[in-house]
């Protein structure tokens, strides 16, 4: 069965840092996410892309983040300087045309130190 | 903004037991779908359902969704071990799949 995966599995990273989380998403879906959930509590939408545009976006993605399908199959999230609230379980999802249901990965960790 | 909220809830029984959990939400909704989240997993979709649609089923799970209420029940029958997880609901307002999670019910099934 197709599944979207994400790599890293754990990232670890500095405080003023850069991060690139990365994704795969199922091959023939359209619709592209990242939630985030930090320890403890709800999981959170951070965007959603569509067409190679972002669809949506909620007060958490400033501008120290960014989105891009750098080619036919990933799907990466950028944090252009990490902060130690960035600390939380990122997950890319994906959709395809005309469904409601989002396949999620299994998630990156991404520890700020 | 509207959110999915279960009732905090952490459920303990046996196997074999039915588990039910509830969500509410605040404003009008498109859909409602359930996850499951196993233990620092990828959250699975297990069911969705319409705003106009007060009852689903799939396999061993049953969805309730009454409007009037802004409430949903998720029932799992027959719980089984590998149930054990944490379940939520997430509710989608513009159907633009900008998907808002409660907080999650940790259910934990009794060999």
């Amino acid at each position: 069965e197709p599944e979207v995966t994400q790599t890293p599995s754990h990232q670890v990273t500095q405080m003023g840092q850069e991060v690139i989380l990365r994704c795969v998403p199922i091959s023939n879906h359209l619709y592209f996410y990242w939630y985030r959930q930090i320890l403890g509590q709800k999981v959170e939408f951070l965007v959603s892309f569509y067409n190679n545009e972002i669809s949506e976006k909620s007060e958490i993605f400033d501008d120290q983040f960014s989105v891009e399908r750098p080619d036919g199959s990933n799907f990466t999230l950028k944090i252009r300087s990490t902060k130690l609230e960035d600390s939380a379980m990122y997950f890319c999802a994906s959709s395809a045309n005309g469904s409601y249901e989002q396949y999620f990965g299994p998630g990156t960790r991404l520890t700020v130190t | 903004s509207q959110q999915g909220e279960e009732d905090p809830q952490a459920l303990s029984i046996q196997e074999g037991e039915n588990a039910t959990m509830n969500c509410s939400y605040k404003t009008s909704i498109n859909n409602l779908q359930w996850y499951r989240q196993n233990s620092g997993r990828g959250l699975v979709h297990l069911i969705l359902i319409r705003s106009n649609e007060r009852e689903k089923h799939s396999g061993r799970l049953r969805v309730t969704l009454d409007t009037s209420k802004k409430s949903s029940s998720l029932l799992i029958t027959a719980s089984r071990a590998a149930d054990t997880a944490s379940y939520f609901c997430a509710t989608d307002y513009y159907g633009n799949n900008r998907l808002a999670f409660g907080k999650g019910n940790q259910v934990v099934v009794i060999p």
